[in-house]
């Protein structure tokens, strides 16, 4: 009964390869977030989809494109990985993206590129 | 650009001692601001937050948070920490009136607490 979940939780992969994370959550929310915490642990937000359509789009690469086939899911694929992709990456959920909304959030995906 | 900040890295205490985490916030308008608590291995689940009403925000186990406006300041407080407290802490703001849930985390507060 995982409310947010995310697959895989980990993934080492090499650089210049292809991968896809994939969330989901049985909340029924309809907004859903990717967020990327560095090795300091600073927590940034990547995207938001609220309803299958992109609402936040920060400054992200454009080797990141987030996938939703429907308002549960929300995967996120990354081309061309490198280094600097290294991270931990969380996807959350919320009942409809508004600014007083909790999130809820999945236990994270530790990415490593070598 | 709205930021927040996490002044303490680490923290260490003894159980039963009290606590008290600071986060200071960057924005001119108003904000909702909330705290985050990550439990080792496990994902961050809401403290409490602050959108409106009374400054002095009650969260779960036990957490407290006042948010002072002239101080832009959302301190997280508990009067007697326990081993189970060992976790790491984000603060986090928004801006409030916004529609959407974009939120600005701190870097995080590292609490261990001493059995």
């Amino acid at each position: 009964d995982t409310a947010v979940s995310q697959t895989p939780k980990y993934l080492v992969t090499q650089m210049g390869n292809d991968k896809s994370i994939k969330c989901e959550q049985n909340l029924g929310h309809d907004t859903m977030y990717w967020y990327k915490q560095d090795s300091k642990k600073f927590l940034k937000i990547m995207f938001s989809y609220n309803n299958k359509e992109l609402i936040i789009n920060e400054t992200v690469p454009n080797r990141f494109s987030p996938k939703s086939p429907d308002k549960a899911h929300l995967n996120l694929h990354i081309n061309s990985l490198e280094l600097g992709d290294s991270a931990v990456y969380f996807c959350a959920s919320s009942q409809a993206g508004g600014a007083t909304d909790t999130q809820y959030f999945g236990p994270g995906t530790r990415l490593t590129v070598l | 650009a709205q930021s927040v900040s996490q002044h303490n890295h680490h923290v260490i205490l003894s159980e039963a001692a009290s606590l008290e985490l600071g986060c200071n916030y960057s924005y001119g308008g108003t904000v909702n601001l909330f705290w985050y608590v990550q439990y080792p291995g496990q994902h961050l689940q809401l403290l409490l937050k602050y959108f409106s009403g009374d400054p002095l925000v009650k969260g779960i186990k036990g957490f407290e948070a006042e948010f002072i406006k002239s101080k832009f300041s959302f301190n997280l407080r508990k009067p007697s920490v326990q081993w189970s407290d060992t976790a790491e802490y984000f603060c986090a703001v928004n801006a409030a009136g916004g529609s959407q849930g974009n939120l600005i985390f701190g870097k995080g507060t590292k609490l261990s607490v001493k059995p």
